[in-house]
């Protein structure tokens, strides 16, 4: 069943800690994408990989961190840097390469609170 | 710098009624645009794109969007909305260079009321 898995769902942590959400995908696809999603602000990029072992930063990039070891993840860490966390994450895939046209297909999310 | 503009916060239609979500984008070359539609607590769900060729592109659920070069617009429609229907849509936008980079609007929220 192929498709991008974010883990947990749902997540809580205490302020001033750093926080990983997970990101896999199994569609063999070379792009990876971390958006944040705000009420009223509409999704914002914060870092993208067209390719393992390179990423660029995206427009909300500082007080995130994230790492492309493997083709398949995409792990975005959330640090204690960041002054308003709390928010919907969203990864993403596309095919990548040569192929620049086609489609971004997104994970169901994963909602970060921060107490 | 590419970004994309929905204008409208919000789109209220009755069911049966044409639908309309507009867009507009900015970028120095050849875009590839794309629409998307968000239920709530979801991820985003692809609905069509537009990359050359016809200006008018027909996606999923009867949605269709017209390219407008001149206008620098992209504009969802659908000619007779439903209940089901009432989600909110994204705009993006990716520029047809090296960059991999896909821009999203701030988002348009429809609600179609029976």
């Amino acid at each position: 069943d192929g498709g991008i898995t974010q883990s947990p769902k749902y997540l809580f942590r205490k302020e001033g800690q750093n926080v990983t959400l997970s990101c896999e995908q199994n569609l063999n696809h070379d792009a990876m994408y971390w958006y944040r999603q705000d009420p009223g602000q509409g999704l914002r990029l914060i870092y993208y990989s067209q390719i393992v072992n390179d990423f660029q930063k995206g427009d909300i990039a500082e007080g995130y961190s994230v790492s492309r070891e493997k083709k398949e993840s995409f792990p975005l860490t959330v640090t204690s840097a960041q002054k308003n966390p709390t928010a919907f994450y969203l990864c993403a895939s596309s095919i990548g390469g040569p192929v620049r046209n086609t489609e971004a297909f997104f994970g169901q999310g994963t909602r970060l609170t921060v107490v | 710098a590419q970004s994309v503009a929905q204008p409208e916060d919000q789109v209220n239609v009755a069911e049966g009624n044409p639908l309309t979500v507009k867009c507009t984008y900015s970028v120095s070359g050849n875009p590839y645009l794309f629409w998307y539609v968000q239920y709530p607590n979801r991820g985003l769900q692809f609905l069509l794109k537009y990359i050359t060729g016809d200006n008018l592109v027909k996606g999923s659920y009867g949605f269709e969007a017209e390219f407008n070069k001149s206008q620098t617009s992209f504009h969802l429609k659908k000619p007779s909305a439903l209940v089901s229907d009432s989600a909110l849509y994204f705009c993006a936008v990716r520029l047809g260079s090296n960059d991999y980079k896909l821009s999203f609007g701030a988002g348009t929220t429809v609600t179609v009321r029976a």
